[in-house]
């Protein structure tokens, strides 16, 4: 199946902690993007990526960091730098950057203690 | 950079009514898209309008580009319990910008 995939669904982690979301998609896009959603707000982009091997800081990226190694795959750092990181993140990735359907993957849900 | 501005941000309709939900811009966009986020879900690609003054159907669900490519609207008829969720626009910046979305809750 094609699809674009996160792992895990639930993360728990200690503050302090570094953590990394993992993003596949299997769908040949040259766009990925990281978005964080907070409880009755909306998507916050806080990376993205057009091609392999380069990437951009989106609206909310400080604490956080990527790589995009491969096409298929964009992961995301949640470093102890951020504030706040608790909060629901989600990949998505499309053909070309903004003139196409985005399609998302189920989202990984971070609870820091 | 651009934004994307939806209002209002929740919408409690009664089912079977009739509801708007509106996606404003600064600057023209070349496109805009609608999504859905379902309660405990992911958006969900709904429809890209491209051209201006564009309108497209889908069921029970009007969307609408305006004439200047500034803004857009979501018109849906006789709300359904299934049409409980979020429901977000986004355009391009040219990476993809999502508005706050209107969150819709359905009165049986």
């Amino acid at each position: 199946d094609g699809g674009i995939t996160q792992s895990p669904k639930y993360l728990f982690r200690k503050e302090g902690q570094n953590v990394t979301l993992s993003c596949e998609q299997n769908l040949n896009h040259d766009a990925m993007y990281w978005y964080r959603q907070d409880p009755g707000q909306g998507l916050r982009l806080i990376y993205y990526s057009q091609i392999v091997n380069d990437f951009q800081k989106g609206d909310i990226a400080e604490g956080y960091s990527v790589s995009r190694e491969k096409k298929e795959s964009f992961p995301l750092t949640v470093t102890s730098a951020q504030k706040n990181p608790t909060a629901f993140y989600l990949c998505a990735s499309s053909i070309k950057q903004g003139s196409t359907e985005a399609f998302f993957g189920q989202g990984t849900r971070l609870t820091v203690v | 950079g651009q934004q994307v501005m939806q209002i209002p941000q929740y919408q409690h309709v009664q089912e079977g009514e009739d509801f708007t939900t509106y996606c404003n811009s600064s600057t023209t966009l070349s496109n805009i898209q609608w999504y859905k986020q379902r309660p405990g879900g992911h958006p969900v690609f709904l429809i890209q309008l491209v051209k201006s003054g564009e309108v497209k159907k889908q069921k029970r669900l009007t969307f609408q580009f305006g004439e200047a490519k500034k803004n857009s609207s979501l018109h849906i008829t006789a709300t359904q319990t299934t049409d409980v969720g979020t429901y977000f626009c986004a355009g391009p910046r040219p990476e993809l910008s999502f508005g706050a979305g209107t969150t819709v809750t359905v009165r049986a």
